[in-house]
């Protein structure tokens, strides 16, 4: 079976830019969150949708938003890009949400604002 | 809030030698605790968890890792190092008042083990 998969792994933008980054999560998984990881830093919250609707919001500016589609893949968006925004970006699903589940993480998307 | 801490940047350990990686953590309620690891350009890799039941748990690769309810810790251990083990790892919580993805890491601690 696949795991999770994001896209793109790389991309370049500069500053003010919108960018969108996009997850698939593992089949039939109904979870999927969304955790920036600057680097030397451990990963941080960001977003978490489960059945479509938002159920968490990390401490992140307006500028980032996300979605989920009704085949469970998720978008991230992040508008008017600051230097600081470069980070590795992982998105991670669950098959449920519940207290006891593991997150399964993609490769990420390594985001260079320039 | 929740935090955890794991207090060391780096870990050396001589291949075949015990090697222990420490997470301390703070949480409201009962902790739910997991490891991960990260190779170099790759996503986290689940390691193991406690949610409740024995200490003691036991995960991928060998690893186990140890909860300390009276000391909040939830070291990662290893009886014997491989070379191969040598990643970064992280330590994270789940309040148990949340039943979502949300993970609070530590800031990672980087294994070496040498040959």
């Amino acid at each position: 079976d696949a795991g999770v998969t994001q896209s793109p792994t790389h991309l370049i933008k500069t500053r003010g830019q919108h960018v969108t980054l996009r997850c698939s999560p593992i089949s039939g998984h109904k979870s999927v969150s969304w955790y920036q990881q600057v680097l030397g830093q451990g990963p941080q919250f960001i977003f978490q949708y489960y059945e479509k609707e938002e159920r968490g919001r990390g401490n992140f500016p307006d500028r980032f938003s996300a979605r989920q589609f009704p085949n469970y893949s998720s978008e991230l968006n992040v508008n008017a890009l600051l230097l600081g925004d470069s980070a590795l970006y992982l998105c991670a699903s669950s098959p449920r949400q519940g207290l006891n589940t593991e997150a399964f993480f993609g490769q990420g998307t390594r985001l260079t604002v320039v | 809030a929740q935090s955890v801490a794991q207090p060391e940047d780096q870990v050396n350990v001589a291949e075949g030698n015990p090697l222990t990686v420490k997470c301390t953590y703070s949480v409201s309620g009962n902790p739910y605790l997991f490891w991960y690891v990260q190779y170099p350009n790759r996503g986290l890799q689940f390691l193991l968890k406690y949610i409740t039941g024995d200490n003691l748990v036991k995960g991928s690769y060998g690893f186990e890792a140890e909860f300390n309810k009276s000391q909040t810790s939830f070291h990662l251990k290893k009886p014997s190092a491989l070379v191969s083990d040598s990643a970064l790892y992280f330590c994270a919580v789940r309040p148990f008042n949340n039943a979502g993805n949300m993970l609070t890491f530590g800031g990672g601690t980087r294994l070496m083990v040498k040959p």
